[in-house]
């Protein structure tokens, strides 16, 4: 069966290391979505891609990035951690031209 | 920006009793989705309905839209303790081309045995 996966699924780092998070779907999908999720503030987009070399900044995006070098894949990288980017992230993936989206089961970063 | 809000930010009901939880929104929509969030798990999606519908079903979950009060609603029938979740309603955002949705807050629903 098709998935999105993240990994890894817990992640302790400290302020100012550089942190990268894994997303890899097996849906074929063109477009992939970063979210990071807080209590109060729900889903906020970070990134986004509708394809290979393409990326977009989501509306939380400083101190993140994005790149987009195949399909499947669309890591997350925080150049270097700030306690602020302690949050739940998650990666989605939607089909061309369509809305709906799957979701992996979330990473879980603390910034000490 | 956050674009839909849901109400109630939280429910509590006893199992076999119906939940409703509503969404608003401020622009105009192509569609509204409704996903559910298990604790400590991804989001799924439940149910899509689209601008120029008013009502869909899918099982014990009914959505309906209201394009001219701009709001939706979710009703679960005979609820179930696996029905204990947040639920999130979703809106469809095109502006500039793009495709990205602008979520709600979320309805954080607990089913009680």
């Amino acid at each position: 069966d098709a998935e999105i996966t993240q990994s890894p699924r817990h992640k302790i780092t400290e302020t100012g290391r550089q942190v990268t998070l894994a997303c890899h779907q097996t849906w074929n999908h063109n477009n992939m979505f970063w979210y990071r999720q807080d209590l109060g503030h729900g889903l906020r987009l970070i990134h986004y891609s509708y394809g290979v070399q393409d990326t977009n900044k989501g509306e939380v995006s400083d101190g993140y990035s994005v790149s987009r070098s195949n399909t499947e894949d669309l890591p997350l990288t925080l150049e270097s951690a700030a306690s602020s980017q302690t949050s739940v992230y998650f990666c989605a993936s939607s089909d061309q031209g369509r809305d709906i989206q799957y979701f992996g089961a979330g990473t879980r970063l603390s910034v000490l | 920006s956050q674009q839909g809000e849901e109400d109630p930010q939280a429910l509590s009901i006893q199992e076999g009793e119906n939940a409703t939880m509503n969404c608003s929104y401020k622009t105009s929509i192509n569609n509204l989705q409704w996903y559910r969030q298990n604790s400590g798990r991804g989001l799924v999606h439940l149910i899509l309905i689209r601008s120029n519908e008013r009502e869909k079903h899918s099982g014990r979950l009914r959505v309906t839209l209201d394009t001219s009060k701009k709001s939706s609603s979710l009703l679960i029938t005979a609820s179930r303790a696996a029905d204990t979740a947040s639920y999130f309603c979703a809106t469809a955002d095109y502006a500039g081309n793009n495709r990205k949705l602008i979520w709600g807050l979320g309805t954080s629903l607990a089913v009680n045995p």
